[in-house]
């Protein structure tokens, strides 16, 4: 039921790209991307409710394949501030469904 | 200002005794839900509530038990009956449909 995330870590240098991906087994109603900075709660970063939607938030933009359930995180010339572990969440298509994290990516942005 | 209180931030107890983790939310918001943390690890559902009077076990309610008496109140027990409660405790709430999720500052619960 915990969608999976890929990859489990990832080490950049500051002014590189990063993707995140992250599918799940059953029909999903929405997506959502959090980061979390250590000893933090997470921060909602962005949500994604359709089929091939894309949204965008600074540098740091996401894509829903309703179809395929799966979402994936698109970090462009990565700032330290960057660093933390990022979060997709959930939620099924029937209402009521509960909302479940998956277990997340540790990305490390250095100087 | 509108938000997600979580108390205590850190909490201490010995073995064996229940502990009550308080949530407290005044956004007005129908759902509400408890995630555990383990150091490194992601979050893992304990309960979650979509409406007053109502809450669903997630995937590891064992040794936990909830109340949703009020819409802004949803507090969490950790009893005698976890197995391995030290961890890091977050809340969360979120408006009906698929809105984003609030959390509160979470806790720390370390038995001793």
């Amino acid at each position: 039921q915990q969608p999976v995330q890929s990859p489990q870590a990832v080490i950049l240098r500051e002014g590189e790209d990063a993707v995140i991906n992250c599918s799940s087994s059953k029909a999903l109603y929405s997506v959502h991307w959090y980061r979390q900075k250590h000893g933090e709660a997470p921060v909602f970063l962005m949500i994604l409710l359709k089929g091939g939607e894309q949204k965008g938030h600074d540098k740091i933009s996401a894509s829903f394949n309703e179809k395929k359930q799966q979402s994936s995180l698109y970090l462009t010339a990565s700032q330290l501030s960057y660093s933390g572990t990022y979060f997709c969440g959930t939620e099924g298509r029937n209402y009521g469904q509960n909302f479940v994290f998956g277990p997340g990516t540790r990305l490390s942005v250095l100087p | 200002d509108g938000g997600i209180t979580q108390s205590p931030k850190y909490l201490f107890r010995k073995e064996g005794q229940n502990v009550t983790l308080s949530c407290e939310q005044n956004l007005n918001h129908d759902a509400m839900y408890w995630y555990r943390q383990d150091p490194g690890q992601g979050l893992r559902l304990i309960y979650y509530s979509q409406i007053v009077n109502d809450f669903q076990k997630g995937d590891i309610a064992e040794g936990y038990s909830v109340s949703r008496e009020k819409k802004e109140s949803f507090p969490l027990t950790v009893t005698s009956a976890q197995k391995n409660p030290t961890a890091f405790y977050l809340c969360a709430s979120s408006a009906r449909g698929a809105g984003e999720l609030f959390f509160g500052e979470g806790s720390r619960l370390t038995v001793l």
